[in-house]
């Protein structure tokens, strides 16, 4: 099974603040990863697929890069809206997804 | 709109079976596949099952695989997951989700709780 390791697992930022959260794969996935954004009581909500493409709707201060093994998701500019624990999730095998141990999102 | 409502949780003692379920409405539920994802409480997002939108591909996690069983029926637009043999691990909410070219989450329920306890 391919593992995904999320770090950091927690972070406090201010407003207006970059922020940038990591994902590794245990081995290459192309750019078979995909971004979700889970408030408190509610269900996950995609945020970025392919790596690299923003949903429709999402507004374009979150961004996503990488591939093969190394990803990054970025906040531009951090809104208090954005309070949240985010998580990676590579699809190499659709069928067989897992996804990274989630970052926690506070404001400092 | 699309919506997806599970429902079948509820509190089962280990070893038992429980069937849950996942009505799907606006939008062609048999264009795509559909997954199952838990989340134990104050934990992360775990995966649990997926299933092609006829049904031939169908892939478990290694902590499920033989004790649950992921199907569809078209006709009626929902989704299921039979889960046989269940333990304290299994304790989570259970979302079921729609998954666009089989791999983007889409659209997800709200859950429904699995408590499993004596």
């Amino acid at each position: 099974d391919i593992q995904m390791t999320q770090s950091p697992s927690s972070l406090s930022a201010s407003v207006g603040d970059r922020v940038t959260i990591t994902c590794q794969a245990s081995q290459d996935i192309s750019n078979y990863l995909n971004w979700y954004q889970q408030k408190p009581g509610k269900a996950p909500k995609l945020l970025i697929y392919d790596a690299s493409n923003l949903e429709t709707g999402v507004p374009s201060r979150f961004s996503g890069s990488g591939s093969g093994t190394d990803f990054t998701f970025t906040i531009s500019s951090l809104q208090p809206e954005d309070i949240a624990t985010y998580y990676c999730q590579q699809y190499d095998n659709p069928f067989r997804v897992t996804f990274g141990g989630g970052t926690k999102v506070e404001i400092k | 709109e699309v919506q997806l409502v599970e429902s079948g949780g509820g509190l089962v003692q280990p070893g038992r079976s429980l069937r849950l379920s996942c009505a799907a409405s606006g939008f062609t539920f048999d264009d795509y596949a559909m997954h199952w994802v838990r989340q134990a409480p104050g934990k992360g997002l775990e995966w649990v099952s997926g299933i092609s939108w006829n049904s031939g591909s169908i892939g478990y996690a290694d902590s499920v695989k033989g004790r649950f069983t992921i199907s569809r029926d078209n006709a009626k637009n929902s989704l299921y997951l039979q889960m046989n043999s269940l333990r304290a691990e299994d304790t989570a909410l259970y979302y079921c989700a729609k998954a666009r070219s089989s791999s983007y989450f889409d659209y997800w329920g709200q859950g429904t709780l699995v408590t499993v306890s004596s």
